[in-house]
């Protein structure tokens, strides 16, 4: 079993909708989350870091379910801008390792 | 500043030549990444070190040979490479702080590899 799954989507969405995308993760010893946009051609961004059950800034909504192992990110009012590769990315519990899902491609349309 | 430089940006390099990328990081932080990434996949991991010293090593052949010479640095050296390691070499660092649950990893901008 993958240590992170994610829906590869592609997503396409209208200007102004919202859209979710969800991530399961296997460990549930599992304690650092996190949704990185990777641009095409580019490198992977830090978008928010998941704390305890989730947090929100601004457009971006992210939300941890420890019960059934998943973290979501949402994504109101979008943007032509916010069309990217979205990454979810859990750390190992311990060690230094890092976990990428697949990647969700999002691609917002006028 | 959550920067970290790489150089070069793009390299080609044939078959039988040497070369090396290298990373720099100038966040006090003590763990340092080497990713691989494919187009239209996910970094792969290929090494990380902790504390100036090697940790993971993901089963990656011997031509790739990583080193770090100090808490700021990681070089990637290359030989004798094949062309199906044409990739985009990233990487990242991020935090050792004992008893912190959030570690954010950070990436530079990446060498785009092409091996002929």
């Amino acid at each position: 079993r993958k240590e992170v799954e994610q829906d590869p989507g592609p997503f396409n969405v209208p200007e102004g909708a919202t859209v979710a995308f969800n991530c399961t993760y296997s460990n549930s010893a599992s304690q650092s989350f996190f949704w990185y946009r990777q641009d095409c051609r580019k490198e992977p961004k830090l978008l928010m870091s998941v704390y305890s059950s989730g947090n929100e800034d601004g457009r971006f909504t992210a939300q941890l379910n420890r019960a059934s192992q998943y973290i979501s990110l949402l994504i109101r009012d979008s943007k032509l801008s916010d069309s990217a590769t979205y990454l979810c990315v859990v750390k190992a519990p311990t060690g230094n390792q890092f976990y990428f899902g697949t990647g969700t491609s999002l691609t917002v349309i006028p | 500043d959550t920067e970290v430089t790489q150089t070069p940006k793009h390299l080609v390099m044939g078959m039988t030549n040497k070369k090396s990328l290298k990373c720099e990081q100038h966040m006090g932080h003590r763990a340092m990444y080497w990713y691989k990434q494919k187009a239209k996949k996910p970094p792969e991991l290929m090494f990380v070190y902790s504390y100036e010293k090697l940790s993971i090593n993901e089963s990656v052949p011997s031509r790739f040979s990583p080193e770090c010479p100090n808490s700021s640095l990681l070089n990637l050296h290359l030989h004798a490479l094949q062309p199906e390691d044409s990739a985009l070499y990233l990487c990242a660092s991020s935090q050792l702080l004992a008893g912190q649950l959030t570690y954010e990893q950070y990436f530079g901008p990446g060498t785009r590899l092409t091996v002929t």
